[in-house]
């Protein structure tokens, strides 16, 4: 079963930093581009961060750039997103998402459960 | 960033019912965008790509069309586990951007 599993959601005070991970099965990981998508309570859908199918490229939010880092482990069929400098607006349920199509990145078809962020002192 | 436009933001409609949402870009998109479902709790379920490719397994009751600006998700025949929020997301250039939904209730 192709499945995403993410895990490393708190609550963090505002300055903190935390490391969001997201487990993958059931398909070949190394192939697929991959998302961070967050969606703060009661409010829509938020592009976050994209990484290239070898890591080799990333993109992120312009809300985000400078403070998050996406990144990849292919050999542990995991992703990352590293959060620093986490403010109040950051809270949010984080969405790991895998492409539709190998190496493309026009839509995503696998998405996890999400794993909730807190900013909060 | 390319700002994307859904309209409307909500909508009342009965099972059966034919119904159409919009989606408009900032600038041109081509055909780099795809239609989203999410239910109350859930994760988003993706309907469409590249503006009028049914996902698999998606039903054929789902259809998109539209090339530059201008898009619409279509429902041809309401059914009750249609009723949801439907989100337009683009990836002609980064940041990819999300429309802010339409949330699509039982009249």
């Amino acid at each position: 079963e192709v499945q995403l599993v993410e895990s490393g959601g708190i609550v963090v005070q505002p300055g903190g930093s935390l490391r969001l991970s997201c487990a993958a099965s059931g398909f070949s990981f190394d192939e697929y581009a991959m998302q961070w998508v967050r969606q703060a309570p009661g409010k829509g859908l938020e592009w976050v961060s994209l990484i290239s199918w070898d890591g080799g490229s990333t993109f992120h939010a312009n809300s985000v750039r400078g403070r998050f880092t996406i990144s990849r482990d292919n050999s542990k069929n995991s992703l990352y997103l590293q959060m620093d400098s986490l403010r109040p607006e950051d809270t949010a349920l984080y969405y790991c998402t895998r492409a539709a199509v190998p190496v493309n990145t026009d839509a995503f078809d696998i998405w996890g459960h999400g794993t909730m962020v807190t900013v909060s002192s | 960033d390319i700002q994307l436009t859904q309209s409307p933001s909500s909508l009342s409609a009965s099972v059966g019912d034919r119904v159409t949402i919009t989606c408009r870009a900032s600038e041109d998109i081509y055909s780099w965008l795809a239609w989203y479902q999410q239910k109350p709790g859930k994760a988003p379920k993706l309907l469409i790509t590249a503006a009028s490719t049914l996902h698999t397994g998606v039903p054929s009751r789902f259809s998109g069309s539209g090339f530059g600006t201008d898009f619409t998700l279509t429902i041809s025949s309401l059914q009750p586990e249609d009723f949801a929020t439907y989100y337009c997301q683009q990836a002609n250039t980064f940041p990819i951007t999300f429309g802010q939904g339409t949330r699509l209730e039982i009249k």
